[in-house]
């Protein structure tokens, strides 16, 4: 399986929401993470996540959190959002560090 | 920036010819990554290719990489519609624990 699973595909919230995007991969890869892209840009790294800690923070606003209960799952939960933040929010996991990265489908997420 | 540089922006070819997009970087590597992207869509893995290597293939696919000029390129031959997506350099760069995506190549292929 070389898949790397997203949800929910779509996603609009208010300013005021609490939500959470998800993310799965059964790779065994060890390294994880998040991206925000904006259309025609290039991905913008979020967080890393090594061996199930985080390793980097690309100093992110703290209404973004994100959380790795195992070695499978990602999450990344959303609260009081801007409007700015709408997205497209990328998952993606690789072996290790520095690795080839597969990613998932993404995440559209507006923000009203 | 430690972006890296892509160039050109956008091209528009028609099927059959070759496509040739390029990337320079501004710090030492450990590796570089070459990802494609269909619209609106996951990024695909295409080729890595090592700071100690200087020519990679994969099918229709050939990356060079020239650590004195600080470059590398991608050549799709024989292209196809299919082939119609954005295509993004990816750095690893020595000491650094993330890739650093370049601006991208925007690739048209008209039947």
């Amino acid at each position: 399986d070389t898949e790397v699973t997203q949800t929910p595909k779509h996603l609009v919230m208010g300013m005021t929401n609490k939500k959470s995007l998800k993310c799965e991969q059964h790779m065994g890869h060890r390294a994880m993470y998040w991206y925000k892209q904006k259309a025609k840009k290039p991905p913008e790294l979020m967080f890393v996540y090594s061996y199930e800690k985080l390793s980097i923070n690309e100093s992110v606003p703290s209404r973004f959190s994100p959380e790795c209960p195992n070695s499978s799952l990602l999450n990344l939960h959303l609260h009081a959002l801007q409007p700015e933040d709408s997205a497209l929010y990328l998952c993606a996991s690789s072996q290790f560090l520095l690795y080839e990265q597969y990613f998932g489908p993404g995440t559209r997420l507006t923000v009203t | 920036s430690q972006q890296g540089e892509e160039d050109p922006q956008a091209l528009s070819i028609q099927e059959g010819e070759n496509a040739t997009m390029n990337c320079s970087y501004k710090t030492s590597i450990n590796n570089l990554q070459w990802y494609r992207q269909n619209s609106g869509r996951g990024l695909v893995h295409l080729i890595l290719i090592r700071s100690n290597e200087r020519e990679k293939h994969s099918g229709r696919l050939r990356v060079t990489l020239d650590t004195s000029k600080k470059s590398s390129s991608l050549l799709i031959t024989a292209s196809r519609a299919a082939d119609t997506a954005s295509y993004f350099c990816a750095m690893a760069t020595e000491g650094a624990q993330k890739l650093v995506f370049g601006q991208g190549t925007r690739l048209t292929i008209n039947p």
